[in-house]
Order: C-alpha cells, then structure tokens, then sequence
C-alpha cells in the first residue's frame, strides 16, 4: 500500500511532442504529490508539486493532472526539448509522515 | 546561492575503511534526510532527523549511523563500507511542521556524494 507505481520505464519522444509520465498509488493518506527531475551526476530538483485539492497545476511547459478517484497522478511536458532528456521520479508523501515514497523513475530522452 | 551543500562531491574509500559523509542548509529546515541512490534506481531513505529526533528506516544496515549536531549540519558516517555501498548519497531537507502550503512537505535535494569503493 507504500508503493507509488511509475510508468513507463522508458521514453523517446521528437522535439517539440508532448512527454506524458504516469504514477499510481494505493495510500489515501498522500496528501503531497511531487515531480522531481535529475541529471545524470546530479541531485533531484523539484520540477512541480501538487495537492489532492486540485485536479491540475501548470508551470510553464510542466504540467500535472491529479485524478483522486483513481489515484492516479501524471506529468505532461509540453514542447519537448533536448534539454529535458533526465530522468524523472514522481513521490509520494503525506504531512505526518515527513517521508517520500518515490516511484521508480523514467528516463526520458528528447530527440533533436 | 547554494541551499544544501554536500562535501565532498566525490569520495574514494578502501573496503572496511570508515567514511563520513557531510551534509550543510542554509535554508534553517527543520528536517534532514539522508538517501542512497544506486544507478538507475530511485533514492533509497535511509534516516531522516526531525529536528534532534533521529527516524531509522526499518532496512537500512546497522554499519549507516547519523549524527545532527545542530540545525544547519548532518553527517552520514558508514563504519565499514563494502562493496555494496558504492552508490550516490544524497543529503535533503523539509520545513516540515504544520501547515499545508506546498512547501511544508517540500524536499530540498543537494547534489550528492558520489562514494567509490575499492
């Protein structure tokens, strides 16, 4: 019931197409839904968060879409870029816990 | 400005020889997390200090211990690496506490200590 399910493993997509990361969970309790992007060699780095509150949160070409009946939570990069290509770990948390279950990761690659 | 400063970047250590890692913030977060990363796998906790409350996650080898001497430091000491334990240790911090803005739960993630194992 901890664990945050991430797919797909993998992705290659053209440049200026649409990335779309997926990631699931069972525990009702999250209450803290963040995206983190890391390059190689580099410590993760918050890309956007979100709340159970709302169904969607944009910041620049990153957006998420948040479906609490099917807890399920998702990462959509518009105009992809090169620059992009991380790799890209949903997590999961909630307030009283001070701890992340982070899903297993998925490496993107943007081609030129 | 730097948030969360991890020294040394890189750190070569024989097999059974102890290391500690460091691990600084400016940001005055109240919680600090210690994470192992191993190539291509998601960041494994380890143990967290809620302020001097010190939180050990159920797996993690009795040879990791921690110490928080004040708010802003943490130290990862490993007492007899093996091979095993060469990974990425990242260092993060929370604000932690009450309230529900986003950055309450927030995770501030350093750049990491690439650990080498001969």
């Amino acid at each position: 019931q901890q664990q945050v399910k991430q797919s797909p493993q993998s992705l290659i997509v053209q440049k200026g197409g649409i990335s779309i990361i997926n990631c699931a969970y069972e525990n009702t309790a999250f209450d803290y839904f963040p995206w983190y992007q890391q390059f190689p060699g580099k410590g993760p780095a918050l890309l956007i968060a979100i709340r159970p509150d709302v169904s969607e949160k944009k910041e620049g070409r990153f957006t998420i879409s948040f479906n609490k009946s099917a807890k399920q939570f998702s990462l959509h990069i518009m105009d992809s870029q090169p620059g992009d290509s991380a790799t890209y770990f949903c997590a999961a948390s909630s307030m009283v816990a001070y701890k992340y279950i982070f899903g297993t990761g998925t490496r993107l690659k943007v081609l030129a | 400005d730097a948030m969360v400063i991890q020294n040394p970047r890189y750190q070569v250590t024989q097999f059974g020889k102890p290391v500690t890692l460091s691990c600084s913030q400016t940001l005055n977060h109240n919680v600090m997390y210690w994470y192992q990363q191993k190539s291509s796998q998601a960041p494994k906790l380890l143990f967290h200090y809620y302020d001097k409350d010190f939180n050990n996650e159920a797996d993690t080898p009795d040879n990791f211990q921690s110490r928080r001497p004040n708010t802003s430091f943490c130290f990862l000491d490993i007492r007899s690496p093996g091979l095993g334990d060469a990974a990425m240790y990242l260092c993060a911090t929370s604000r932690g506490g009450s309230g529900d803005t986003l950055d309450t739960d927030t995770q501030y993630f350093g750049p990491g200590t690439r650990l080498t194992v001969l």
